[in-house]
C-alpha cells in the first residue's frame, strides 16, 4: 500500500482565497483524523471520521474550516476565507479502529503558507 | 482527558540505550498508552503501545509502571536515525469515539 496520500505537498495562497487539502486514506482503514501542527500550538485533532461519519470536530478553529469525507477513500479539508494564521502543516491521519488499541498512520502533510 | 507530562528535551550518545519517560497519572483503567515520534519535516509514525503489561517491538521496549502513572519508552541503541520528537499518548476506547492529545513530547537529540 502507499501509504496515506495527500495533496498538495505545499500549497501557497493569498490570504481571503479559499483553500482545500485532500487525503486518501489507506485502503481498509475505517477511521481518518485531520491534524495542524504549528510551532506554538504543536499538533492538534482537527476532526475525526469514523466510517465517514464525521464523530467530534470540537477541534476545527471556526466556521471558516470545513471537512468533507465524502467516501471511504477521499476527505477534504476546506478554508474559506483563508487567513495568514491558518498557516501551518496540515497532517492526515488514518486507522483501523478496534478499540483503542489501534495505530495511527500518518501521511507526509501539507504545508499551508497564507500571505 | 487524562494528560501526560514529558521531558522537553534529552540527549543521547550514539549506540546507548535510551529511555524517555512519561508520566500519566491521572490515567483510568480503559487508557492505552500509546508511543509515536516525529522525524524532521514527516508525519509522526507509531512506536509501541501497551495496557498494563511491558511490550516489545522491532523499534522499541515499553515499560509500564505496575500502577500505570508513568511508562518509559527504551531505545536498546540509539542511533541517528532516532533523532525525532517522542510523544507519548494515551487513548481511550468510550462508545468508539478516540479523542487523543498529542502533548509538546520529547524532543531526542543523538550526538555521534
Amino acid at each position: 500500500d502507499a501509504g496515506v496520500i495527500q495533496s498538495p505537498r505545499h500549497e501557497v495562497t493569498e490570504m481571503g482565497q479559499e483553500v482545500t487539502l485532500r487525503c486518501k486514506p489507506i485502503s481498509g482503514h475505517n477511521s481518518l483524523f485531520w491534524y495542524r501542527q504549528t510551532m506554538m500550538r504543536g499538533l492538534e485533532l482537527l476532526i475525526y471520521f469514523n466510517n465517514n461519519v464525521p464523530i467530534d470536530d470540537s477541534g476545527m478553529p471556526e466556521d471558516r474550516f470545513s471537512a468533507k469525507m465524502p467516501n471511504a477513500s477521499f476527505s477534504t479539508l476546506k478554508i474559506q476565507p483563508s487567513e495568514p494564521r491558518d498557516s501551518a502543516v496540515y497532517f492526515c491521519a488514518s486507522s483501523f479502529q478496534r478499540g483503542a488499541s489501534y495505530e495511527q498512520y500518518f501521511g507526509p502533510g501539507t504545508r499551508l503558507t497564507v500571505t | 482527558d487524562a494528560k501526560t507530562t514529558q521531558p522537553n528535551s534529552m540527549e543521547s550518545n550514539e549506540e546507548e540505550p535510551v529511555h524517555l519517560p512519561c508520566n500519566h497519572s491521572t490515567i483510568s483503567g480503559t487508557d492505552y498508552i500509546h508511543w509515536y515520534r516525529q522525524l524532521p519535516s514527516q508525519g509522526p509514525e507509531y512506536v509501541i503501545h501497551g495496557l498494563t503489561s511491558n511490550v516489545n517491538n522491532r523499534m522499541a521496549s515499553l515499560a509500564i509502571a505496575e500502577d500505570r502513572k508513568s511508562s518509559t519508552l527504551i531505545l536498546h541503541r540509539a542511533t541517528l536515525r532516532d533523532a525525532a520528537v517522542y510523544y507519548c499518548i494515551l487513548r481511550r476506547y468510550s462508545g468508539g469515539y478516540q479523542k487523543v492529545t498529542f502533548g509538546t513530547g520529547t524532543k531526542l537529540q543523538v550526538i555521534p
